[in-house]
């Protein structure tokens, strides 16, 4: 079965950084893209950057380059999205997405001071 | 980017009767290898979103035949054909033919 297990949700400063994972099992993991989608609070969807961890190739969306950074380690089977410096703006649930039909069940981030 | 704008953004809809969403997008999905990347995708109250349909027509495994979708080009339909207390949620179109893949606004499908 595959199956994408995020990491928990996170409360965090203005200013801090973060990494969120994503690990996925059941599946190849280096021959499907993998990605980020961010869903503000009574939002709606938003793609921010996919990889292919077999090759490390990485999509940014125009909104979300150098925002944030994608990155995944094949050799466990995750992916990470990370910040340097968090905005209050950030407060979000981000979805891990293999592309194009697996959903994690989304990790909450709140940035509060 | 590509630019999804579905309609209507709320629809109340009677057990057991028809419902239909609409999606355009501001340029065609048909990619260069001839096929049209729109999915559509469905989030049910405090769950992450389950994709129903993929390259306009085809369902997903395990996704009732009451559900299905049409369109070509630009234009795009979700049909439920029989509407029940299971299918209330959020419906999202997505396009993935051009970087960065979008979504439209999504629709909430409630009872009446």
């Amino acid at each position: 079965e595959v199956q994408l297990v995020q990491s928990g949700a996170e409360v965090k400063k203005p200013g801090e950084s973060l990494k969120i994972s994503c690990k996925g099992s059941g599946y190849s993991f280096t021959t499907y893209w993998i990605g980020w989608v961010r869903q503000m609070p009574g939002k709606g969807l938003e793609w921010m950057a996919i990889i292919y961890p077999g090759n490390s190739d990485t999509r940014y969306s125009p909104s979300f380059q150098g925002q944030v950074t994608i990155s995944a380690d094949k050799s466990i089977s995750t992916a990470y999205l990370q910040w340097s410096s968090l905005k209050a703006s950030d407060t979000a649930m981000y979805y891990c997405v293999r592309h194009p039909d697996k959903w994690g069940q989304g990790t909450l981030v709140t940035v509060s001071s | 980017d590509v630019v999804m704008t579905q309609s209507p953004l709320s629809l109340p809809v009677t057990l057991g009767q028809p419902a239909s969403i609409s999606c355009r997008s501001s340029q065609s999905l048909v990619h260069s290898d001839g096929n049209t990347y729109l999915n559509w995708f469905q989030q049910r109250p405090g769950q992450s979103p389950r994709r129903l349909i993929y390259k306009v027509s085809n369902r997903d495994s395990g996704v009732p035949d009451r559900f299905s979708g049409s369109g070509s080009g630009t234009d795009f339909t979700l049909k439920i054909s029989r509407v029940e207390a299971e299918d209330v949620g959020v419906y999202y179109c997505m396009q993935h033919t051009h970087w960065p893949w979008t979504f439209g606004q999504g629709t909430k499908v409630e009872i009446k």
